[in-house]
């Protein structure tokens, strides 16, 4: 079975500077994974995701991961951090037998002034 | 295009009693899953809707059951009602086909069992 494990609960940063959320996946196969953000009150937006393609991957809001498989992590990153990127982040795995989708606890990012 | 709807966007029921949560799913999609994020938690997969039928199910008992309608949407009950049933209901729809990897998650609905 697959899982998903984000180091931090909460990260803090000051505007402008490097973000780097990380994420550890454990799965015999490559799995797909993905970087979902979650703004107060608000369901689930999908920032990015990786199905075995290029190992670095853009998505939206100028945020970034990169796929290690020989340190099974998948990394999220940002150079420079906006106010906006306030929220929480998951990082999930996709379970290809049960097409369902295996969630990390989630880091919830603090951007300071 | 409208994306992944919810509804009711908040619910408040006492314990025992039962609730039902409705879905829409994205334009062209067919499939419907489910998640309950307790508060302070990542969400946990309920089970997945496919062609009306129940295709795969997470660590849930039968108190909680669903339905898929022939327009795709899709409804979640949650019987008997206990204090921990308390949380986020998120419905995330998805294709089918080549792109079926991909689920796109509705705002959510708030259960508080009181």
């Amino acid at each position: 079975a697959q899982s998903v494990t984000q180091l931090g609960s909460h990260v803090s940063v000051s505007e402008g500077a490097l973000v780097l959320l990380r994420c550890n996946y454990s799965s015999s196969v490559p799995p797909y994974l993905f970087w979902y953000v979650q703004y107060p009150n608000q369901g689930l937006q999908l920032l990015l995701k990786y199905t075995s393609a290029a190992t670095l991957v853009k998505g939206i809001n100028g945020f970034e991961a990169e796929f290690k498989k020989s340190e099974t992590s998948f990394h999220l990153t940002k150079p420079s951090a906006h106010m906006s990127d306030a929220a929480e982040y998951f990082c999930a795995g996709l379970d290809t037998g049960r097409r369902a989708l295996t969630f990390g606890s989630g880091t919830r990012l603090q951007v300071q002034p | 295009d409208a994306g992944v709807t919810q509804s009711p966007t908040h619910l408040i029921k006492t314990r025992g009693q039962q609730v039902t949560l409705r879905c829409s799913p994205k334009s062209g999609h067919d499939t419907v899953s489910w998640y309950q994020q307790a508060l302070g938690q990542g969400p946990q997969f309920i089970f997945q809707y496919y062609e009306e039928e129940e295709r795969q199910r997470g660590n849930f008992p039968d108190r909680f059951s669903g339905h898929q309608f022939p327009n795709y949407s899709s409804e979640l009950n949650v019987n008997a009602l206990l204090l921990g049933d308390s949380a986020l209901y998120l419905c995330a729809s998805s294709p089918s086909g080549a792109n079926y990897n991909e689920q796109f998650f509705g705002p959510g609905t708030r259960l508080t069992v009181l």
